[in-house]
Parts: C-alpha cells; structure tokens; sequence
C-alpha cells in the first residue's frame, strides 16, 4: 500500500450538485496529480498541484477545480454534476514536478444519479 | 492520447513467466517505457520503467528491443495477486502527468 489516503471511499450524488474530494499525499511528496477513470477505461489525467499552485491540466472543464493545502492535501471540486461525472477519482502523489513514480491512492467512487 | 498497443487481455498459468507485450513504433529518443498496474478497486500501481537498456527490479523485469519500438513486461513466477490491469506508458522524462491506454488485462490461473 502506498501512503496516499483518499476519503470518501464511495459517494452518490444527484445531477446538479457539487462534491469535493480529498486526498492525503505520500510523507515527503509535494505533488498531486488528480485523474479520472471511467468504467473499462484507463485514467485521465484532470491537473496537477505543485506547491499550492496549479502545474497542468488535462482536458477537462473549468467546473474541475481544485486546491493543495500547505501540507500538499489536496482537494477536487465539482461544479454542476453531470451524468458523465460518474467514475473513479484517484489522486497520486510525486515529488517534485518530474513525472517518475507516483503513488496512487484507493481512489473515490463517485455515482451522479 | 496513448502511444501505446498492447493486447487487450492476456491469461497465464500460475507460477509461470507472464510475459507481457507492449508496441511502441513513435517513440522517441527522449521518451521512457513506464508500466503500471492496476489490480481490481485499487489504483494504479508502479512496476518498473527503462530507457534503453534492460531492467530489473523485485517486482519484474523490463525488457526494451534495440530499436526500442516494442518491450516486455516479464512477471517471472506469476501468482493468483498479479492478476490485474497492466498498462505500457511512453512519456518523456519530464512530463507531469501519465497518459493510460486501455491496457492489458493480465488473469493468472490457479
């Protein structure tokens, strides 16, 4: 098990509203990269935070926001639920901006009915 | 999007070599082979990752052809727990974020 903690572990939420997602990262790490995974697929990337500050984003829509805390936790926010945004969120956390390893965690389950 | 083709489902007999495939003709001189896995309600995984040459670590051994448009994964004695999605990532050393193709869903066999 890597030491990335996200939390809820599963949610449902109905067409409209908001959700907010949060993930612990790795002791040591100051990155976190957010990614989508819908049913069969594989995960897409959503952005990155480094240092409190978003590094990247993937093709999502800006209602996909999101914050790092001094203590690189982070959060997802999700604007306007739509039926599409039923999926799999999982955060991984690297050090520094180079893309080497990183560490996921379980991910969230998130159902919009 | 994935520069990457694998297989979309492999099975292997526990306690065999599971050697999986993975074909990567754009790659470029810059550019690494990752492999991940993901085994089922986790997330992805890290397993190993290499330039040019060979590598091996506990978990399996990697390896890249000369002209370095295709590698294999190689899981030397495969138990029931390596059964798992496992997916072939090109990306070049510097890139923040991971591209996922479909991958290759690995089932060992008892």
């Amino acid at each position: 098990e890597t030491g990335v903690t996200q939390s809820p572990t599963h949610l449902i939420k109905t067409r409209g509203q908001q959700v907010t997602l949060r993930c612990s990262s790795q002791s040591g790490h100051n990155t976190v990269s957010w990614y989508q995974q819908a049913l069969g697929q594989g995960p897409q990337f959503i952005f990155q935070y480094y240092r409190e500050e978003e590094n990247g984003r993937g093709n999502f829509p800006p209602r996909f926001s999101g914050l790092q805390f001094p203590n690189y936790s982070s959060e997802l926010n999700v604007n306007a639920l739509e039926l599409d945004d039923s999926a799999l969120y999982l955060c991984a956390s690297s050090e520094g901006l180079v893309v080497r390893e990183q560490y996921f965690g379980p991910g969230t389950r998130l159902t919009v009915t | 999007d994935a520069k990457t083709t694998q297989p979309p489902s492999m099975d292997c007999a526990e306690g065999r070599a599971a050697n999986l495939p993975c074909n990567h003709s754009t790659i470029s001189g810059n550019e690494y082979v990752y492999w991940y896995r993901q085994i089922h309600s986790q997330g992805p995984q890290y397993i190993i990752h290499g330039l040019k040459n060979n590598e091996t670590n506990e978990m399996a051994s990697l390896i890249i052809t000369e002209d370095r448009k295709s590698s294999t994964l190689i899981l030397p004695h495969a138990t029931l727990r390596d059964t798992a999605v496992y997916y072939c990532i090109v990306l070049i050393q510097g890139a923040q974020k991971l591209v996922f193709g479909q991958g290759t869903r690995l089932t060992i066999n008892p």
